[in-house]
């Protein structure tokens, strides 16, 4: 079975770019999350999908974070615009709801914005 | 709101020793605990779950946790570390009922010496 694939690995931006970032969650996972890792923050929930549905934005996130799901099985982050403070590395996961079953990550993409 | 501590932000062991990796946790409701292994430029990979029975659980590569409610703790195990089992360990919690929206621990390295 493919796991949770994200494009692309990496990414580097000018600052005041749009960057769109991808996910392909696990086929029949109806869960998608998206987090953003630093070394200072640690691991932060940035948005979350049920069935398709977002259902958390996380609110420090909204005004220049946008992520979508228009189909069960893609889902995009987009950054707009770019800040160096958003040099990251954003993590795609997704599980299936209800099964007592910990999420599946993707490999990541590293941000870097100048 | 739920929290998550790992106290050590690093333990250095050699090749064969056991290793025990702590994790404490703060919740009310009924907690879902696992965790989550990260090497160098990689995404997060689950070792093994917590929610309910036997508080020992058994995960991939020989590594075991064990649920202590009294002790809100949820500690990591292995018997005799190898050198590939060096990389970040992240402990997490989520509410039972939404097993995917992870709050996690700031992280321990574990570096494994010859």
């Amino acid at each position: 079975d493919a796991g949770v694939t994200q494009t692309p690995r990496h990414e580097v931006a000018e600052k005041g770019q749009t960057i769109i970032l991808k996910c392909e969650p696990v086929s029949g996972h109806n869960d998608l999350f998206w987090y953003r890792q630093t070394k200072i923050q640690g691991l932060e929930l940035l948005s979350y999908f049920r069935s398709k549905s977002l259902m958390e934005d996380g609110g420090a996130f909204k005004d220049r974070f946008k992520a979508e799901m228009l189909n069960s099985s893609f889902s995009t982050l987009k950054i707009q615009p770019t800040e160096p403070k958003d040099s990251a590395v954003y993590l795609c996961a997704s599980s299936l709801t209800g099964n007592n079953q910990a999420p599946l990550f993707g490999e990541g993409t590293r941000l870097s914005v100048l | 709101t739920q929290t998550v501590s790992q106290s050590d932000a690093h333990v250095t062991v050699f090749e064969g020793d056991s290793v025990e990796l702590r994790c404490n946790y703060s919740y009310g409701g009924s907690i879902y605990l696992s965790w989550y292994i990260q090497h160098h430029g990689r995404g997060l990979q689950f070792l093994l779950k917590y929610y309910s029975g036997n508080p020992v659980v058994q995960g991939v590569n020989g590594f075991e946790a064990e649920f202590s409610k009294s002790d809100s703790s949820f500690h990591l195990r292995k018997a005799s570390v190898h050198w590939s089992d060096s990389a970040v360990y992240f402990c997490a919690v989520s509410a039972r009922a939404n097993t995917g929206k992870l709050t996690f621990g700031d992280g321990t390295v574990l570096t494994v010496k010859p």
